[in-house]
């Protein structure tokens, strides 16, 4: 069952905060979180752990929410270079990753 | 450089003949996998492999093949394709499955005809 991902779609300006989510109706193991920018391949940004931490890579971070299953990533202080397709991938176990439709973000000057 | 390589980029092929896409890594990784790409979809999973000669379907494994007889290739076959296969495909490997993020491949776009 593929995770829900919301928004579909954000536009932002530069400075400005955004928070996409994703949604599971299974128990997680883990959450990962990729950037795709278009025509590349996507980018590993981080992953989340059952527990509920919550991590940081510079002005993104993310947080885990197991008891809801639900995890949500935020882009703080938005920057041209963040635009492209956010993807959440969710692991039931070890071993099969699962994607999201992806979130597309794009941020104007 | 530590990359994970597909072969070819591109390729046009017409309905029922074999092909094989390859894919390769040099960071010793144990885990990879194989995803296709459509729009609106997002990313789903073809094949995987936990190790050498260990592999495992994914979500949407009909018509591809897989094998793993080195650690460092996975090569993806399509034993007679059909249109409904053309799509941008991924390969990814990562040292583990527990805790760690996946390294993809620059992506193959196959086209059937």
């Amino acid at each position: 069952q593929q995770p829900v991902q919301s928004p579909q779609a954000v536009i932002l300006r530069e400075g400005e905060d955004a928070v996409i989510n994703c949604s599971s109706s299974k128990a997680l193991y883990s959450v990962h979180w990729y950037r795709q920018k278009h025509g590349e391949a996507p980018v590993f940004l981080m992953i989340l752990l059952k527990g509920g931490e919550q991590k940081g890579h510079e002005k993104i971070s993310a947080s885990f929410n197991e008891k809801k299953q639900q995890s949500s990533l935020y882009l703080t202080a938005s920057q041209l270079s963040y635009s492209g397709t956010y993807f959440c991938g969710t692991q039931k176990d070890a071993d099969k990753l699962i994607f999201g439709t992806g979130t597309r973000l794009q941020v104007f000057p | 450089e530590a990359q994970v390589t597909q072969n070819p980029r591109y390729l046009i092929t017409v309905t029922g003949k074999k092909l094989t896409v390859t894919c390769s890594q040099n960071m010793n990784h144990e885990y990879m996998s194989w995803y296709r790409q459509d729009p609106g979809l997002g990313l789903r999973q073809i094949y995987y492999s936990m190790n050498v000669e260990v592999t495992d379907k994914g979500d949407v494994p009909e018509g591809y093949k897989v094998s793993r007889k080195e650690k460092r290739n996975f090569p993806l076959i399509l034993e007679s394709p059909s249109p409904n296969q053309t799509s941008l495909y991924f390969c990814a490997s990562s040292p583990g499955t527990s805790g760690i993020g996946q390294y993809f491949g620059p992506g193959t776009r196959l086209t059937v005809t």
